[in-house]
């Protein structure tokens, strides 16, 4: 069974610009999960999204979103990147009716110069 | 403020000893927990979680961890430690009050010496 796939895997963007990053659940999972890992900040929650909704926000901008599909794979959008955005986007899935027990993607590596 | 504390931030064990990583949590009622497991690069995988019951929870990779409410923490301990084992460990909690947000603690990172 293939697991959470995130494309592309490394990023490089400059300061203003726009990212778009995928993620593609696990098979059967219906709930997509975003989190931001920079460094000397830690994990952070960004987003969920489940049956095509957006359940749950972390503590971000309103320049962080994103969107499910009918097929429930995601986009994680960033506009006006600036060069704290720099850090490792990390995508899980889950069932919906269990939710807590996340699997994770490999992850993307955005870079803004 | 919920909350998960690491305290270690760099553990060295050498390699056939045992290992335990310590986590803390500051919650109101029992959390969900879980320890996931990042090797340099790579995203996260799971090793163990604690929603109910036995407060002794086996793992993969030969991991287990102990849920002990009275002292607020989920202690990870493998008995003998493999090169393999080499990587940065995170406890992460989840609470029925916030969703399905995962709270993570701040990381450990296991070297491990031949």
């Amino acid at each position: 069974e293939a697991g959470v796939t995130q494309s592309p895997t490394h990023l490089i963007k400059t300061r203003g610009q726009q990212a778009t990053l995928r993620c593609s659940p696990i098979s059967g999972h219906t709930s997509v999960y975003w989190y931001q890992q920079a460094l000397g900040l830690g994990l952070q929650f960004l987003l969920w999204y489940d049956e095509g909704e957006e359940r749950n926000r972390g503590n971000f901008p309103p320049r962080f979103s994103g969107r499910q599909f009918p097929n429930y794979s995601s986009e994680l959008n960033v506009n006006a990147l600036e060069l704290e955005d720099s850090a490792l986007y990390l995508c899980a899935s889950s069932l919906a009716l269990t939710g807590r027990e996340q699997y994770f993607g490999p992850g993307t590596r955005l870079t803004v110069t | 403020a919920q909350s998960v504390t690491q305290p270690d931030i760099h553990i060295t064990v050498s390699e056939g000893a045992s290992l335990e990583l310590r986590c803390n949590y500051s919650y109101g009622a029992t959390p969900y927990l879980f320890w996931y497991v990042q090797s340099p690069g790579q995203g996260l995988q799971l090793l163990l979680k604690y929603f109910s019951g036995d407060t002794l929870v086996q793992g993969i990779k030969g991991f287990e961890a102990e849920f002990k409410r009275s002292q607020s923490s989920f202690n990870l301990r493998k008995p003998s430690v493999h090169w393999s084992d080499a990587a940065e460990y995170f406890c992460a909690v989840a609470t029925k009050a916030a969703g399905n947000k995962l709270t993570f603690g701040g990381g450990t990172r296991v070297l491990v010496k031949p």
